[in-house]
């Protein structure tokens, strides 16, 4: 089973307007971190925020905030006014504990986002 | 700060070659990876490190190499290239620790022909 699903292949957005990308994850394990990262056409991959399993408060950095509903588990990336640069692919990872994994990253297939002006 | 560099940027094998590709990180992290990236696909894991000496394979090993002599470098070895290598290859390190973001290199464009 995947342990970390992103519905959306792609999404279309306004410049200035909010959107919403999803991911939803599978684990038992009660101590997990998730991630989000950027993709621009050029190739990087670009850290944007992190969220901890038992963190109480959701994570935000910037025009960046992350949903995280724990019982749902679902950790959605929020990006508020949009803006013609943030066209790129955005990936959902996932760490789970300590254990043998040795808290390896396990992404998702990624979601594209296209800014419209 | 160089952070991950990997090189070569861009590399075309032909079938049943061999090639190395390099890692390099100047941030002192323990962990390393090396990830690839088929079209339209996450990332998936090849091989990992958790420092000097000791690596370990991921999800998709089959085909790779690793070594890590140093806490720098981080070789990629593929021997006797298949078509199915033909992918986009990330590597990437980070701190230990349980909310450490992974840095990326600019990652390598790998065709075999």
């Amino acid at each position: 089973a995947q342990k970390i699903t992103q519905t959306q292949p792609g999404m279309f957005v306004q410049e200035k307007e909010a959107v919403t990308l999803d991911c939803t994850y599978d684990t038992s394990d009660p101590s997990y971190g998730l991630f989000w990262y950027k993709q621009p056409s050029s190739g990087e991959m670009i850290f944007l925020i992190y969220q901890g399993s038992y963190d109480q408060q959701n994570a935000t950095e910037g025009r960046y905030s992350l949903n995280f509903q724990k019982a749902r588990k679902s950790a959605n990336l929020v990006i508020s006014a949009s803006q013609l640069g943030d066209s790129a692919m955005y990936f959902c990872a996932m760490r789970e504990g300590y254990g043998g994994s040795q808290g390896n990253l396990i992404f998702g297939k990624g979601t594209k986002l296209s800014v419209k002006p | 700060n160089a952070g991950v560099t990997q090189t070569p940027k861009f590399r075309i094998l032909k079938i049943g070659q061999s090639m190395t590709l390099q890692c390099t990180q100047d941030m002192n992290h323990n962990y390393m990876y090396w990830y690839r990236q088929d079209p339209g696909m996450g990332l998936k894991l090849i091989y990992y490190s958790v420092g000097a000496g000791i690596t370990d394979k991921g999800e998709v090993p089959n085909g790779y190499n690793v070594s890590r002599s140093t806490t720098e470098d981080f070789p990629l070895r593929l021997e006797l290239a298949a078509p199915s290598q033909t992918s986009v290859y990330f590597c990437a390190s980070r701190h230990q620790g349980e909310n450490t973001e992974a840095f990326f290199g600019q990652g390598t464009r790998l065709t075999v022909v």
